[in-house]
């Protein structure tokens, strides 16, 4: 098993571009999750998706976008990057969103000019 | 709403020494709780949890850590810190029987001397 794959590695966008995320799990989980990591802040939960077609709102959603069509993809969107969004980013798949262990990517960062 | 502080944003010990890295949450229900590492330029691994039963956790690597309620506490320790276990350290909780998600702790990093 691959596990929880990303893609890019590394990006880099100019203000007011928009590019999608990527996240793969081949796991069978039905929960996935996106979180961003800054300095200090630990990770915040951007969105969630609790099974294809299932998404939700997480702690800082602003500016992202999600869908999920399939149990093995949950791409996140960037609508129109603001230097603010510089960050790196994790996605994440478990059983279930609450006492299960959540697996990670290997994370996107991306710096935005 | 459930958080988690932990206590000192960077930890630093000697090679041999004990590792303690503290956790605090609050939570309204009955907590899952976690601890998470993150090696350089990596995602998170689990490194234990609590969920249920036996209050003192073993995880991977020989860290434990210990719910005690009365404390609202899941400190996380190690008798013998090696020089690969420099990494950040991430608390977590979740509740129980709820729809909260999991929250993360801002993170611990702990550097290890010769």
């Amino acid at each position: 098993n691959a596990g929880v794959t990303q893609t890019p590695k590394f990006q880099v966008l100019k203000t007011g571009q928009s590019m999608t995320l990527q996240c793969a799990q081949d796991m069978n989980h039905e929960y996935m999750s996106w979180y961003r990591q800054d300095p200090g802040m630990g990770l915040r939960l951007i969105h969630y998706s609790v099974g294809a077609g299932i998404t939700d709102q997480g702690e800082v959603p602003n500016g992202y976008n999600v869908s999920r069509s399939t149990t093995e993809d949950f791409p996140l969107r960037l609508l129109s990057a603001a230097p603010s969004q510089t960050s790196v980013y994790f996605c994440a798949s478990s059983r279930d969103r609450q006492r299960e262990t959540q697996y990670f990517g290997p994370g996107t960062r991306l710096l935005v000019l | 709403a459930q958080s988690v502080t932990q206590l000192g944003s960077h930890v630093s010990v000697s090679e041999g020494a004990l590792v303690l890295l503290r956790c605090n949450y609050s939570s309204s229900v009955p907590p899952y709780l976690f601890w998470y590492v993150q090696y350089p330029n990596q995602g998170l691994q689990l490194l234990l949890k609590y969920t249920t039963g036996a209050t003192l956790v073993k995880g991977i690597n020989g860290f434990e850590a210990e719910f005690k309620k009365s404390e609202t506490s899941f400190h996380l320790t190690k008798p013998s810190a090696h020089m690969s276990d420099a990494a950040e350290y991430f608390c977590a909780v979740s509740g129980a029987g709820s729809a909260r998600q999991l929250t993360f702790g801002s993170g611990t990093q702990l550097t290890v001397l010769p």
